[in-house]
């Protein structure tokens, strides 16, 4: 298993550009989340998925957008880089039985600036 | 703000003192889940206690929940300089219709030889 993996590592953008992170995991989870990570601090949470179709809003979803077509792949979207949005983004997932999200995987990141 | 606050901010201790960090939340949650990141790397999970349990061991792990004060608290044992790393606390919490895992700020810890 690959476990959780996600592209590109690095990825300088120019403000007003849009681009898209990938991450895909082959452990047939059903949870899918992405997070963010500034100096310092802790992970907040963008955006995250129960399932194919279904996804919702974390603490920081402005300026992002999310789709789950496949349980594989939960691709992020920035509509338009701002330098704000320079961070370290990681792509989680999990089993999510009925008493709740069990232990995530985390991929490496994606270190993002925009200048 | 975040659904969940690590106490103290910054640890630094010797090889071999025992490291403990506390972590509030401010809602009912499902399950609370501790999990360790070296500089640099992803987060790598630790330990998950469920909402109905009140302490959990693995190894020189020991996760304690007290739902009543909304708090837990890790504790690792004769610490190692390998242990150096943040380590945060998750919550799961139900909202919106669904669940979803909430992190706090994070614990740095310093163990030096």
């Amino acid at each position: 298993n690959a476990g959780v993996t996600q592209t590109p590592k690095f990825q300088v953008l120019k403000t007003g550009q849009s681009m898209t992170l990938q991450c895909a995991q082959d452990m047939n989870h059903e949870y899918m989340s992405w997070y963010r990570q500034d100096p310092g601090m802790g992970l907040r949470l963008i955006h995250y998925s129960v399932g194919a179709g279904i996804t919702d809003q974390g603490e920081v979803p402005n300026g992002y957008n999310v789709s789950r077509s496949t349980t594989e792949d939960f691709p992020l979207r920035l509509l338009s880089a701002a330098p704000s949005q320079t961070s370290v983004y990681f792509c989680a997932s999990s089993y999510l039985p009925g008493q709740g999200i069990r232990e995530q995987y985390f991929g490496p990141g994606t270190r993002l600036t925009v200048t | 703000s975040q659904q969940g606050e690590e106490d103290p901010q910054a640890l630094s201790i010797q090889e071999g003192e025992n490291a403990t960090m506390n972590c509030s939340y401010k809602t009912s949650i499902n399950n609370l889940q501790w999990y360790r990141q070296n500089s640099g790397r992803g987060l790598v999970h630790l330990i998950l206690i469920r909402s109905n349990e009140r302490e959990k061991h693995s190894g020189r792990l020991r996760v304690t929940l007290d739902t009543s004060k909304k708090s837990s608290s890790l504790l690792i044992t004769a610490s190692r300089a390998a242990d150096t790393a943040s380590y945060f606390c998750a919550t799961v919490m139900f909202s919106g219709g669904y669940n979803k895992l909430i992190f706090g700020a994070g614990t740095r810890l310093a163990v030096h030889p």
